[in-house]
């Protein structure tokens, strides 16, 4: 099956900077979701990308999938606390079963 | 999207016990549900895929016999986990596919600690 890679694993930001944090998959995708965990939490579905070169936005965050839909990223601007979690991403080819990346663990300071 | 549940949220057993975890799709009839473990700080890994009414399909490496799985109805999905050992102490999540974006709804997972 394909593998899903995701970095940084750990992102440190001070509040109302910018980051981003990048997934790549080892085979060509059918779709890609993003989930997000808070702590102590269960994973919460934001948003999937399906269209080679796709970009969606979600106030503040913007998902962009790759032109060979190899790849995605989700870049979050002018971060905020509420934005503390691990992000996910998740492949899928051509079934229903999703690969996680590790998972890009976001702390802010204030 | 889906309101899933699991029970219990935490249990803590013996090793050589056997441990049953149920995930309930409350609002949504899931002919598919996946059971997840995860350990601290790591990714989710699938451990198989529930079908209603028919066997699950297990992933490379998940024991079938040491993990069973019954998915009778389309609201209930139990995960047993047979002669537990401290190394299966984990987190486990189901979740249920939905079929909008085929995206996943999980439940609030459940913390197995193994003694």
């Amino acid at each position: 099956g394909q593998q899903v890679m995701q970095i940084p694993q750990y992102q440190h930001v001070q509040e109302g900077e910018d980051f981003t944090t990048y997934c790549n998959s080892s085979t060509t995708l059918s779709n890609i979701q993003w989930y997000k965990q808070r702590p102590g939490g269960h994973p919460v579905f934001l948003i999937q990308l399906v269209k080679s070169g796709e970009v969606k936005k979600q106030k503040r965050l913007t998902f962009q999938f790759g032109e060979a839909k190899k790849n995605s990223s989700l870049h979050i601007t002018a971060t905020q606390t509420t934005d503390v979690g691990t992000y996910f991403c998740a492949g899928s080819s051509n079934d229903y079963k999703l690969s996680f990346g590790a998972g890009t663990t976001v702390t802010v300071r204030a | 999207g889906a309101v899933v549940s699991q029970h219990p949220s935490r249990v803590i057993c013996k090793s050589g016990t056997s441990v049953k975890i149920e995930c309930r799709s409350l609002d949504f009839q899931a002919t598919t549900m996946f059971w997840y473990r995860q350990f601290p700080k790591q990714s989710l890994m699938l451990m198989a895929t529930s079908n209603e009414g028919s066997k699950a399909t297990y992933e490379q490496g998940v024991e079938k016999d040491k993990f069973l799985i019954n998915h009778a109805s389309l609201t209930l999905s139990t995960l047993t986990v047979t002669s537990a050992h401290p190394e299966d102490s984990s987190f486990y999540i189901c979740s249920v596919r939905g079929t909008t974006f085929y995206e996943q709804y999980f439940g609030p997972g459940t913390r197995l600690t193994v003694t």
